[in-house]
């Protein structure tokens, strides 16, 4: 069955150090996410990509998160300056349709960030 | 706007006993629903989702959810608890046919098994 990867599972970096993690999305999808889940708390939409460009971002997606898709197959988020704030597991997620088509969201085994 | 919330962020039951996971929702509109589980240290697999085909859904490894509009409830449930489903379940809402394109997830419910 078909799933969606990311590399690192985990990465430690030290504060104010830009960090880029990577997805590769189930191949025929067109819907890209990431989430956040910071230890203990719910997990939270970060942004959504479509069409090489943000369909939407929440307000926790400010000026030192980027987005991209490179290359036919992997989606990287970039961190540009990390915060002791941004330490939390990252999953990346891929569907066919947008969520308000019901199109299933599947997600990857998350990249467990550390920031010291 | 659109939430859901998770009645118990720790529920533990013995195995073999009924399962039961609450999940209540506010939407202006018939929203879609899903209960995601986690295992530990792995990412979110999709147990089932409701998209108005049917308020009963029945999902993998034998949980099922029922959508109750009057009561703006989707609760998860299993007749009988596996030590293997121990696990973080989250419920979660999307709007139906807006341009959202998020998922907006409860804060989850620890499920505990006693042998």
């Amino acid at each position: 069955e078909p799933e969606v990867t990311q590399t690192p599972s985990h990465q430690v970096t030290q504060m104010g150090q830009e960090v880029i993690l990577r997805c590769v999305p189930i191949s025929n999808h067109l819907y890209f996410y990431w989430y956040r889940q910071i230890l203990g708390q719910k997990v939270e939409f970060l942004v959504s990509f479509y069409n090489n460009e943000i369909s939407e971002k929440s307000e926790i997606f400010d000026d030192q998160f980027s987005v991209e898709r490179p290359d036919g197959s992997n989606f990287t988020l970039k961190i540009r300056s990390t915060k002791l704030e941004d330490s939390a597991m990252y999953f990346c997620a891929s569907s066919l349709g947008p969520a308000s088509s019901s199109d299933t969201q599947y997600f990857g085994p998350g990249t467990r960030l550390t920031v010291l | 706007a659109q939430s859901v919330t998770q009645l118990g962020s720790h529920v533990s039951v013995s195995e073999g006993a009924l399962v039961l996971l609450r999940c209540n929702y506010s939407s202006s509109v018939p929203p879609y629903l899903f209960w995601y589980v986690q295992y530990p240290n792995q990412g979110l697999q999709l147990l089932l989702k409701y998209t108005s085909a049917a308020t009963l859904v029945k999902g993998i490894n034998g949980f099922e959810a029922e959508f109750k509009k009057s009561e703006t409830s989707f609760h998860l449930t299993k007749p009988s608890a596996h030590m293997s489903d121990a696990a973080e379940y989250f419920c979660a809402v999307s709007d139906r046919g807006s341009s959202a394109s998020k998922i907006i997830f409860g804060s989850g419910t620890r499920l505990s098994i006693r042998p």
